[in-house]
């Protein structure tokens, strides 16, 4: 099973310019959160989707926008990157529906973006 | 949503059990404990969770206080292979569902 799938894997990108990372899951969760972690620190969520078609502010949303138009896709987008944005972002998903979901994240395998 | 605190950083012998704490003292009635860890560079990778009980699976057991307040990851027999960065967080089941991770605990596992 693919689970959580991010593209792309790395990037390079110059400051100024716009980019989106792609998240798909094929586990029908329900919750969908971004996340960046930076050179040797903790994971900070940036946004998150408790269902499809409402979305949430996490801890550091600034500078980055979300969109949940499905259940499967949750795209981050950077409008206008900046040096800071250099990070690795994590895309997560999870289910508490029912009494056999555990609630359990699952995340993807990450993208690293640098912006120069 | 309650914050953890966690040691930085501990060490344990091979083959010896790794007990890692978390300090969650303003965690509410609804809120779960849940551990994660993280190897390298990769994506953190699910271990256990409670709510009041201890609980126990192939992974880990986790002890939480009759309080509520902390909690603790016992990993029984640790191997090279545990060495990473182990993250406590809590979570509630109303509202927003946002799960905040901390700094974690680096364990480093020693031959």
């Amino acid at each position: 099973t693919a689970g959580i799938t991010q593209a792309p894997t790395s990037q390079i990108l110059a400051a100024g310019r716009s980019m989106t990372l792609r998240c798909t899951q094929d586990m029908r969760h329900n919750a969908m959160y971004w996340y960046r972690q930076d050179l040797g620190l903790g994971l900070r969520l940036i946004h998150y989707s408790n269902t499809a078609g409402t979305t949430g502010k996490g801890e550091v949303p600034d500078g980055y926008s979300v969109s949940r138009a499905n259940t499967d896709d949750f795209p981050l987008t950077l409008a206008s990157a900046v040096p800071s944005q250099t990070s690795v972002y994590f895309c997560a998903s999870s289910d508490w529906r029912g009494s056999a979901n555990t609630g359990e994240l699952f995340f993807g395998e990450g993208s690293r973006l640098t912006v120069l | 949503d309650a914050k953890t605190t966690q040691p930085p950083s501990m060490d344990c012998a091979e083959g010896r059990a790794a007990n890692l704490p978390c300090n969650h003292s303003t965690i509410s009635g609804n809120e779960y404990v849940y551990w994660y860890r993280q190897i390298h560079s990769q994506g953190p990778q699910y271990i256990i969770h409670g709510l009041k009980n201890n609980e126990t699976n192939e992974m880990a057991s986790l002890i939480i206080t009759e309080d509520r307040k902390s909690s603790t990851l016992i990993l029984p027999h640790a191997t090279l292979r545990d060495t990473a960065v182990y993250y406590c967080i809590v979570r509630g089941t109303s509202g927003t569902y946002k799960y905040i991770f901390g700094t974690g605990t680096r364990l480093k596992v020693l031959a």
